[in-house]
This record gives structure tokens, sequence and C-alpha cells, in this order.
């Protein structure tokens, strides 16, 4: 199967920088997607990469090394509200498989 | 916005019991999923759809079936619930490279 491993928890303070990393096995994933989760909520599209490279959107940007296995994503200027769970999942074939999550926990 | 709504959005059962779970899109996306997320395995695949009568398995599929009869449902059923079925149920759907995920089922089975 295809394995994605995320840290589970995460701490960073207000306006600060913080990068979540994503590893996973190098086959069988079209693209690698990152998704945002409240407590209690859906989870919300950030971004989907398909090539190598960063894309950068706002506060957040998105990073994919393909030939690695290896993808992050970057949230600049820290604000409490992003307190949440960060979601990386691959693209197989149009189902996305999951990583469980990292627990991104913002202090003032 | 992909205009999907779940119903219920809560609903607790009784072990042995049947239970469906809806999903209703108005945007007439093709691909539809259905996802269960539980602590510790974050969000895992239980079926999707990729058309109307067109569904296939996704790696926790046992126990569960779907149907869609009309491009807008997804239908979820559970034959006979049992208490490792207690989850959040989320559908979702595709357009282009974005999946839209619903606002969640939460069911407790008892």
């Amino acid at each position: 199967g295809q394995n994605i491993d995320q840290p589970t928890e995460m701490t960073a303070t207000e306006g600060a920088i913080v990068q979540i990393n994503c590893t996973y096995q190098t086959s069988g994933f079209n693209g690698l997607f990152w998704y945002q989760q409240h407590a209690g909520e859906a989870p919300t599209f950030l971004s989907y990469n398909v090539l190598d490279g960063l894309e950068e959107k706002g506060r957040f940007s998105s990073f994919l090394s393909r030939s690695k296995g290896y993808s992050y994503l970057l949230l600049k200027e820290l604000q409490m509200k992003d307190s949440a769970s960060y979601l990386c999942a691959g693209n197989q074939g149009g189902k996305l498989i999951f990583g469980q999550g990292t627990e991104l926990s913002v202090k003032p | 916005d992909a205009g999907i709504t779940q119903s219920p959005r809560h609903k607790v059962t009784e072990t042995g019991t049947p239970v469906t779970l809806r999903c209703h899109q108005t945007e007439n996306h093709r691909y539809m999923y259905w996802y269960r997320q539980d602590p510790g395995h974050g969000l895992r695949l239980i079926h999707y759809s990729y058309g109307v009568k067109d569904t296939d398995k996704g790696e926790v599929s046992d126990g569960y079936s779907v149907s869609r009869s009309k491009t807008e449902d997804f239908l979820l059923t559970l034959e006979s619930a049992t208490s490792s079925q207690t989850s959040v149920y989320f559908c979702a759907t595709q357009e282009g490279n974005t999946i839209y995920f619903g606002e969640g089922s939460w069911l407790t089975v008892v």
C-alpha cells in the first residue's frame, strides 16, 4: 500500500513560520494534496501539487519533490485561527489516500 | 463550495440495525466518495463512484455497501451496524483536481 507519514503534533508561536512535512512512497501518486481541518468540521482544500517545486498561495505555500517522495506545507505569519489539523493526501488515480494528519497548535 | 449535503448529521443506532447515510450534491460532479475518519487512522476511503450505477470498493469497504441511482445522490448503507462502525463519515465530490468534502455525519453504534 501507499504509506503517508506526517508528524502527529506540532506547536508554533503566533506570527512565526511553521513547516509541516509529509513523506510517502514514490510510486503510485499523481499528485499531492494538502487540506486543513478544524475540530468538528470538514476538511477544506488548501493546495494540490502535481509538478516538483513550490506553489505559493497567500500565507500558505506547498512544495513537492516527486523523486524524494516528499512534500511540505509552509505557513507564514501564523494566526491563532491556523490551529487545526493539516492533512496530506496522495492522489491515486482520483482516490485520495490520506496520512493521519498533523495537529498544529498556535500559541500567543 | 460544492453544494454537498449529508444526512443525517448525527445518529445513534443499536448494534445489528441497518443504517443508511445520504450524500446529496448539486454541482453535477461525476465522482463521489465516502470516507470515514477515526482517531489514529485519519481519513480512509470506504467506497467511491465514478458515475451512475458505477461504484467500487475503497480500502475499508467490509460491512458497507453503496448505491448511486442518480448523479446527485450517493448512499452509504451499513447492513448490520457494529460498534466498530462508530465514526465520522464524510462524503466528497470531485471537480477537476479538487475534492470537496461534506460537513460529515456522526454515527454512534451502541
